[in-house]
């Protein structure tokens, strides 16, 4: 079967680093991608990791590795906005191509 | 500005009775998609849409329907069937196969009365 794990739950504190953790088991494998969504509200594109190695954007960098079926996503200077869940997301590639979501990690940010 | 739309935002539904969720979108994407959100559990997908005209089913459609009659519009009816419809529903589209990026709309809380 298709399984893709995160911690349910991560606090931390204003202007700390953070890494939330995806690892996932799924035969066939296209990319991860990386979700933020605030509470009550749409989740929106982070970043897409396709071949081993680490992209950063800003405050914001994910790392893939693909023969551990691994990824981080880490979070610099944090600030308040940043509390909401991450969403881990494998692009399947098989008979079925599909998109599957990880059940997302809550960050809390404390001042 | 491009982007998704669904309406409404809160939707309440009566034992037996069907209702339909809107999604429009004017990013030009060929694929829609219904996922359904719960508490502790991640997106899980109904229906999704990679060309007009056909639709296919996802993971948990039943007591679901859909039609994509035009590009731009993917609606959702719950019907009586689902049995347990109180959830978050989200819309995505994307420019086509499943390694594209889905941008997700606002999002319709449904609640049963």
């Amino acid at each position: 079967g298709q399984n893709i794990d995160q911690p349910t739950e991560m606090t931390a504190t204003e202007g700390a680093i953070v890494q939330i953790n995806c690892t996932y088991q799924t035969s066939g494998f296209n990319g991860l991608f990386w979700y933020q969504q605030h509470a009550g509200e749409a989740p929106t594109f982070l970043s897409y990791n396709v071949l081993d190695g680490l992209e950063e954007k800003g405050r914001f960098s994910s790392f893939l590795s693909r023969s551990k079926g691994y990824s981080y996503l880490l979070l610099k200077e944090l600030q308040m906005k940043d509390s909401a869940s991450y969403l881990c997301a494998v692009s399947l590639r098989g008979n079925t191509d599909k998109l599957i979501f990880g059940t997302g990690t809550r960050l809390q940010v404390f001042p | 500005d491009g982007g998704i739309t669904q309406s409404p935002k809160y939707l309440f539904r009566k034992e037996g009775q069907n209702v339909t969720l809107s999604c429009e979108q004017n990013l030009n994407h060929d694929a829609m998609y219904w996922y359904r959100q719960d508490p502790g559990q991640g997106l899980r997908l109904i229906y999704y849409s990679q060309i007009v005209n056909d639709f296919q089913k996802g993971d948990i459609a039943e007591g679901y329907s859909v039609s994509r009659e035009k590009k731009e519009s993917f609606p959702l009816t719950v019907t009586s069937a689902q049995k347990n419809p109180t959830a978050f529903y989200l819309c995505a589209s994307s420019q086509g196969s499943w390694k594209e990026t889905q941008y997700f709309g606002p999002g319709t809380r449904l609640l049963v009365l």
